[in-house]
Parts: structure tokens; sequence; C-alpha cells
């Protein structure tokens, strides 16, 4: 049946092509930003992080990139795998604000063999 | 799996009845968080714990609902009178604060609710 609701952004990638995952934060008091990636069923998962004082962090294959002039983030994954089908999630964070996360708006990503 | 875990997985019930999920965090972890996850949505913050102290609710948390974490170890997240708005995906976080950058949360599998 339709998923009422269930409308998330999607971005169709090809197996080995390098992926970018974009997000708009609405707190320019917050000092730390994470993505997170989803699989079906599961729950957030912890991919990289970076700090307010930074504008470029990389991980195994993901570097994300902000740009607090335009409280912008982004997530690139280089060389994407079947394995990197999942919905993910940016996530704001204001230290006064007692660290509770600020989710955004997810981005589905589809790797094509 | 992050080490967080959830209990139930899943849990449907009908309309009225009370309901209550356990989240056991990350052992050495202080912090433990409940967010709740509808379909197609990111999590919305519900309540945090330092230890067994709950230092912040949501508006989103009526009062229907109530979390404890009575040692400072895992918590319980309680529903009284479900209603069908109720149903959505609630997850546990737990994080500890000698985190490099600011406090990594860590999230347990979530429990699934349904309410008929």
């Amino acid at each position: 049946g339709e998923s009422v609701g269930l409308h998330l952004p999607t971005l169709s990638v090809q197996e080995g092509d390098n992926s970018i995952i974009n997000c708009a934060y609405s707190n320019s008091a917050s000092d730390y930003f994470i993505w997170y990636k989803q699989e079906s069923g599961k729950g957030p998962q912890f991919i990289i992080d970076i700090r307010s004082n930074m504008d470029k962090r990389q991980g195994q294959r993901v570097t994300v990139l902000l740009n607090k002039t335009v409280k912008h983030l982004s997530l690139q994954i280089a060389a994407t795998q079947p394995g990197d089908s999942a919905v993910y999630f940016c996530a704001e964070n204001k230290k006064a604000a007692g660290n509770k996360l600020t989710f955004g708006g997810g981005t589905r990503v589809l790797v094509k063999p | 799996d992050t080490g967080v875990s959830q209990d139930p997985r899943h849990k449907i019930t009908k309309r009225g009845q009370n309901v209550t999920f356990r989240c056991d965090p990350i052992s050495e972890h202080n912090r433990l968080y409940w967010y709740r996850q509808t379909l197609g949505q990111g999590p919305e913050f519900l309540t945090y714990f330092q230890n067994e102290a709950q230092l912040e609710k949501s508006r989103l948390l009526s009062d229907r609902f109530s979390a404890e974490r009575p040692k400072g170890s895992f918590s319980t997240l309680e529903i009284q009178r479900t209603e069908q708005g109720d149903s959505a995906m609630y997850l546990c976080a737990s994080s500890d604060r000698s985190g490099r950058f600011g406090e990594t949360q860590y999230f347990g599998p979530g429990t699934r609710l349904l309410v008929l």
C-alpha cells in the first residue's frame, strides 16, 4: 500500500561512484554536527562528526564538509557500495541546549549495481 | 550492534492500553536519551537523563508519557492510555561525556509501536 508521509529526497547512485548528500541546519549556535545512517528497521548508526570550529573532516570513505556561513553540511561517500543504501540524517547539537540532537530531514540513498 | 539494547523490538497494542519499553545503554555511558521517530521523519527528542536525574523533557512528552532511570543504568518509557498517534519508533541513545568533540549518541535498534 501507499506509504503516506514517506517523501524523502532520494539520491540514486551507480555502484562505485561518489555520493554527495546535503543538509541545511537551522541553528547558527549549534556547535557539533553528526551524520547518521539508518537502514530499514534499525536505529541510526553513527558515521562521522564535526565540530563547528572545523570545516572538513575525513573518515574511511566518508568526508564531511561544514559551511557555517550558509549553515550547510554535506556528506561525501567515496566509491559507493550496495551496503551504503540507507537513509542518511544530519543532526545538530548545541551543548548549552543539553546535548539533545535536532535531526534534519533524511535523504534516501539507493545504490544501483 | 552499538551496545544499546531495547526491548521489546515490536509492540502492538489497542488504544487505551498502557505500554512500557526498556532501554539498556552502553554500560559506562552516563547519559541516556529517548527519541520518537515517525515514518519518513528524523528522530525527535523526548527526554534525557544524566545518571538517574531526568534533566530535560520535550513538549512532545505529554502527561501520558513518563520515563525513569532509577539506578542510573537502564531506563523505562511508559505510555499510558495509548492513542493511535503514539504509533512510532521509540529510540533510545546513550552517550559518554568524555567524547572527543561532543557527545556522540549511540542508538539502539528501537521499539516499534503500533496502536490499533
